[in-house]
């Protein structure tokens, strides 16, 4: 599975939108880009997943570029609660085992 | 029940000791993993089961290390001879499918927190 790269941290005031970039120069055609965010204490949470079209949920968007070299994922209105570490991740959808490898993530701070 | 659940949600042991953490998975999800997870880093894939079956250990840090689901939903996870370097949240998750049909999405429990004394 390809590397990931995040900043280790970022910022955002409560009610704007959060954009938290993902570098992901290695991905293979057949690999999709996962999101997923820890909040403290608790276990991860799957945010959204694309393989080379922009994605909206009720959570969130995800920007894929052309190349599919990077992304952005879209928080368009932060509250507090969406601090977190937010974790990129690119793998290859398969009929075998799924696991998940995370990286260091992103740790975003929403500030009132 | 409405999502993981993993059980003690914390445990400390001494040096040497047995542990057994358990898991049980959202009611009806075929795919059960095991992920580590140490201090102000990401989890770390452990091991998978596809119902029953271990299809992939490769995770498992070393022999002290062991993981069962003898009958496809409860499963359990073994540590023998605890070190001090065992100590680590330990995460489960499950997925409703096989990992194609489910597109990679799983859902976690809140962990156990184990600390080796």
């Amino acid at each position: 599975d390809a590397k990931t790269t995040q900043p280790p941290s970022m910022d955002c005031a409560e009610g704007r939108a959060a954009n938290l970039p993902c570098n992901h120069s290695t991905i293979s055609g057949n690999e999709y880009v996962y999101w997923y965010r820890q909040i403290h204490s608790q276990g991860p949470q799957y945010i959204i997943h694309g393989l080379k079209n922009n994605e909206t949920n009720e959570m969130a968007s995800l920007i894929i570029t052309e190349d599919r070299k990077s992304s952005t994922l879209i928080l368009p209105h932060a509250t507090l609660r969406d601090t977190a570490v937010y974790y990129c991740i690119v793998r290859v959808v398969s009929n075998q085992g799924g696991k998940l490898i995370f990286g260091q993530g992103t740790e975003l701070s929403v500030k009132p | 029940g409405a999502g993981v659940s993993q059980s003690p949600r914390y445990k400390v042991a001494k040096r040497g000791q047995d542990v057994a953490l358990r898991c049980d998975p959202i009611s009806g999800h075929v795919s059960l993993f095991w992920y580590q997870q140490a201090l102000g880093q990401g989890p770390e894939f452990l091991t998978y089961f596809q119902n029953e079956a271990q299809l992939d250990k490769s995770g498992l840090p070393s022999d002290r290390f062991f993981a069962e689901r003898p009958e496809g939903s409860v499963s359990t996870l073994k540590i023998q001879r605890t070190q001090q370097e065992d100590s680590a949240v330990y995460l489960c998750a499950s997925s409703l499918f096989r990992d194609y049909l489910s597109r990679g999405t799983q859902y976690f429990g809140p962990g156990t927190r184990l600390t080796v004394l």
